[in-house]
């Protein structure tokens, strides 16, 4: 069973469209992460969660936006896409929001945008 | 500000050979500390963490890092390297102030000569 799962894996699109990117964990992790990974494979935290409470909140654009339904999901909705964007998404989960808690990744969405 | 520098960008060693990976530390308080490995199309997966207690831990899969607080260094470490180790390592860092935040480093990439 896979602990944290993304869908899409791949996602091609044109510029100046909407997307969502959907993230679950089965772990019953209280916290979830979402991280971008550029071309030269630098990661960078953009938001977290704990319990559906926004927690890290980095400068990203607001055309990025975040949404947890509940404590297994949360999903990131971009508007307006640009070139820019293009880059792998992964999310991630821990046990909690504290520091000493592994974040466990999922296998990463990767967006194209032409 | 808090960084994380991993000064090799790519390793090239044989199998079988030793391997050690650099990673250097900026951060004022104590640091919690970490190594993640990322194959080719993949998540990343904890090798190992340091919080306190013993400066050597041993992680998964054959590896162990140091933590060198004078050097502000937690380098990690093979004793014999398998082709299967090729993959993208990352160091990174959690922060203190109660939120789960990872700095990560840049990456070292490893490829395994047969």
């Amino acid at each position: 069973d896979t602990a944290v799962s993304q869908t899409p894996k791949y996602l091609v699109t044109q510029m100046g469209n909407d997307k969502s990117i959907k993230c679950e964990q089965n772990l019953g992790h209280d916290t979830m992460y979402w991280y971008k990974q550029d071309s030269k494979k630098f990661l960078k935290i953009m938001f977290s969660y704990n319990n559906k409470e926004l927690i890290i909140n980095e400068t990203v654009p607001n055309r990025f936006s975040p949404k947890s339904p509940d404590k297994a999901h949360l999903n990131l909705h971009i508007n307006s896409l640009e070139l820019g964007d293009s880059a792998v998404y992964f999310c991630a989960s821990s046990q909690d929001s504290g520091r000493r808690y592994e974040q466990y990744f999922g296998p990463g969405t990767r967006l194209t945008v032409t | 500000a808090q960084s994380v520098t991993q000064p090799d960008i790519h390793i090239t060693v044989s199998e079988g050979a030793s391997l050690e990976l650099r990673c250097n530390y900026s951060y004022g308080a104590t640091p919690y500390l970490f190594w993640y490995v990322q194959s080719p199309g993949q998540g990343l997966q904890l090798l190992l963490k340091y919080f306190s207690g013993d400066t050597l831990v041993q992680g998964i899969k054959g590896f162990e890092a140091e933590f060198k607080r004078s050097q502000s260094s937690f380098n990690l470490r093979k004793p014999s390297v398998h082709w299967s180790d090729a993959a993208e390592y990352f160091c990174a860092v959690g922060l203190s102030g109660g939120y789960n935040k990872l700095i990560f480093g840049a990456g070292t990439r490893l490829a395994v000569h047969p």
